[in-house]
């Protein structure tokens, strides 16, 4: 069974830089058949997915966050991460990583980490 | 971006009732649709994929169609578990999720 853990801090100052790491057991990364992927939902609020990742490091970006948003893969470590830069009170937000399952052009998010709550706050 | 509409934006129900949600894309997104569940405190499960397929594990209860612009997911009779808020989402392009849809206990 594929799980998805988040880790990292749980506040972060204005205009600092969120850092969040999703190590993967029971499965791979290195693998060509899904992308690595980070959604976001603020509290009460709806989901938004922020990017993804390919075992290989090729990236797609929410072109709304694209300017601030890094997601890098750690094959050796079987983990994947993010970083938000310049963050504001409006990046709070639950933070899921969540794995996305290619299905020829389509594809779906198959598993989904418990989330990492977030709050920027000085 | 493709913005995803969801109706209602929630509903009242009871136990054995039979539901529908709607979902309304921005654009033609052939059959790109999936629909998550998500309880309070907890991620979002994939239900639906592809529009139409269920995934591994959910019930028969639980059915989607649609293709180009107009989705729905039906759930047959509903049971206590599945009052939850409900997402569609297009993998056409870059992913956008809809706003939601609360189902509540009537």
């Amino acid at each position: 069974q594929v799980q998805l853990q988040e880790s990292g801090p749980g506040l972060v100052k204005p205009s600092e830089t969120l850092s969040l790491t999703c190590t993967v057991s029971g499965g791979s990364v290195n693998s060509v058949s899904y992308y690595w992927s980070w959604i976001r939902q603020p509290p009460g609020k709806g989901l938004e997915w922020i990017g993804s990742i390919s075992y290989s490091g090729s990236t797609d970006y929410n072109p709304s966050l694209k300017s601030r948003v890094t997601i890098s893969v750690d094959t050796s470590k079987n983990r994947f991460s993010l970083r938000l830069s310049s963050v504001t009170a409006a990046d709070t937000a639950l933070y899921y990583c969540a794995r996305f399952r290619r299905m020829g052009a389509n594809g779906s998010f198959d598993y989904w980490g418990q989330g990492n709550l977030v709050t920027v706050s000085s | 971006d493709i913005q995803m509409t969801q109706s209602p934006s929630s509903l009242s129900a009871s136990v054995g009732d039979r539901i529908t949600i709607s979902c309304r894309a921005s654009q033609s997104i052939s059959n790109f649709l999936n629909w998550y569940q998500q309880k309070p405190g907890k991620a979002p499960k994939l239900l639906i994929y592809v529009a139409s397929y269920l995934q591994s594990g959910v019930p028969s209860t639980f059915s989607g169609n649609g293709s180009g612009t107009d989705f729905t997911l039906t759930v047959s009779s509903l049971q206590p578990e599945d009052f939850a808020t409900y997402y569609c989402q297009q993998s056409f392009s870059s992913p956008t999720f809809g706003q939601g849809t609360k189902v509540e206990i009537k």
